[in-house]
C-alpha cells in the first residue's frame, strides 16, 4: 500500500537533546512538509521541500532543522533550541509541490519533551 | 495577508441533523480550497476539494462544500450527521500563484455528535 509513514508515534526526550522524527513515502511525491499541531492552533508548517537536497522554511522553523538526502525520506530534528517542542508533529506530502496539490499525510508522531 | 478563518471552534449536533461548518478565507489571488478531517491522534484526511468550475463541491463521506466567492467563503455540509463524523475538521487555500504547494490552515472546528 502506498503512503507516508511516521515513526515512533510517541516519543519522549529530555529537556535539552535533540530528536529526529522519521517520515518516508512511497507515492513517489517530489513535494514533501512538516507541520506542528498544537491545540487550537491549527496545522503551522516548519519546513517544506520540493525537491531533493533542497528545502525552505516554513513559518515557525526556529529550532528545527531537516535534510531531503531521498526523495523518499524527509527527517525533522527538533533541536534543544526550540523552547516548547512537546507537540503533535505531521508530515506531509504532494505530487508536485503545486498550488492545487492535495497533500496527504502521516498519521503523526507525538513528541513529549520533560 | 493570506488567512483563513473558521469561526466555530467547537460544535455539537444530534446524530441526524444536519451540519454545516463554516469557513472565511483572505487571498488575494484564485484560491484552491480544501477540507480535511481528523480523528483524534491520527493525520489529516482529504474530505472534498475546489479548484474551479461548479461552485458545489461532492467528496466522501456525503460531505459537501459550496464556494462562494463573493463572500469568501468555502463552508462544508452534510445532511444527516452520523457519530462516526465527530473529529475535527480543518479548511484550507492553496494558491493558482503559487509554485511551492503550501496550504494555510484554519484553526480547526470539533465537532461533537450527541445521540
Amino acid at each position: 500500500d502506498g503512503g507516508i509513514t511516521q515513526s515512533p508515534k510517541y516519543l519522549f526526550r529530555k529537556e535539552g537533546q535533540n530528536v529526529t522524527l522519521s517520515c518516508e513515502q512511497n507515492l513517489n511525491h517530489d513535494a514533501m512538509y512538516w507541520y506542528r499541531q498544537d491545540p487550537g492552533q491549527g496545522l503551522r508548517l516548519i519546513y517544506y521541500s520540493q525537491i531533493v537536497n533542497d528545502f525552505q522554511k516554513g513559518d515557525i522553523a526556529e529550532g528545527y532543522s531537516v535534510s531531503r538526502e531521498k526523495k523518499e525520506s524527509f527527517p525533522l530534528t527538533v533541536t534543544s533550541a526550540q523552547k516548547n517542542p512537546t507537540a503533535f508533529y505531521l508530515c506531509a506530502s504532494s505530487p508536485f509541490g503545486e498550488g492545487n496539490d492535495e497533500q496527504y499525510f502521516g498519521p503523526g508522531t507525538r513528541l513529549t519533551v520533560t | 495577508a493570506q488567512s483563513v478563518t473558521q469561526p466555530d471552534i467547537h460544535i455539537t449536533v444530534s446524530e441526524g441533523a444536519s451540519l454545516e461548518l463554516r469557513c472565511n478565507y483572505s487571498y488575494g489571488a484564485t484560491p484552491y480550497l480544501f477540507w480535511y478531517v481528523q480523528s483524534p491522534g491520527q493525520g489529516l484526511q482529504l474530505l472534498l476539494k475546489y479548484f474551479s468550475g461548479d461552485t458545489l463541491v461532492q467528496g466522501i463521506k456525503g460531505f459537501e462544500a459550496e464556494f462562494k466567492r463573493s463572500q469568501s467563503s468555502f463552508n462544508l455540509r452534510k445532511p444527516s450527521v452520523h457519530w462516526s463524523d465527530a473529529a475535527e475538521y480543518f479548511c484550507a487555500v492553496g494558491a493558482l500563484s503559487s509554485n511551492t504547494g503550501k496550504l494555510i490552515f484554519g484553526q480547526g472546528t470539533t465537532l461533537q455528535v450527541k445521540p
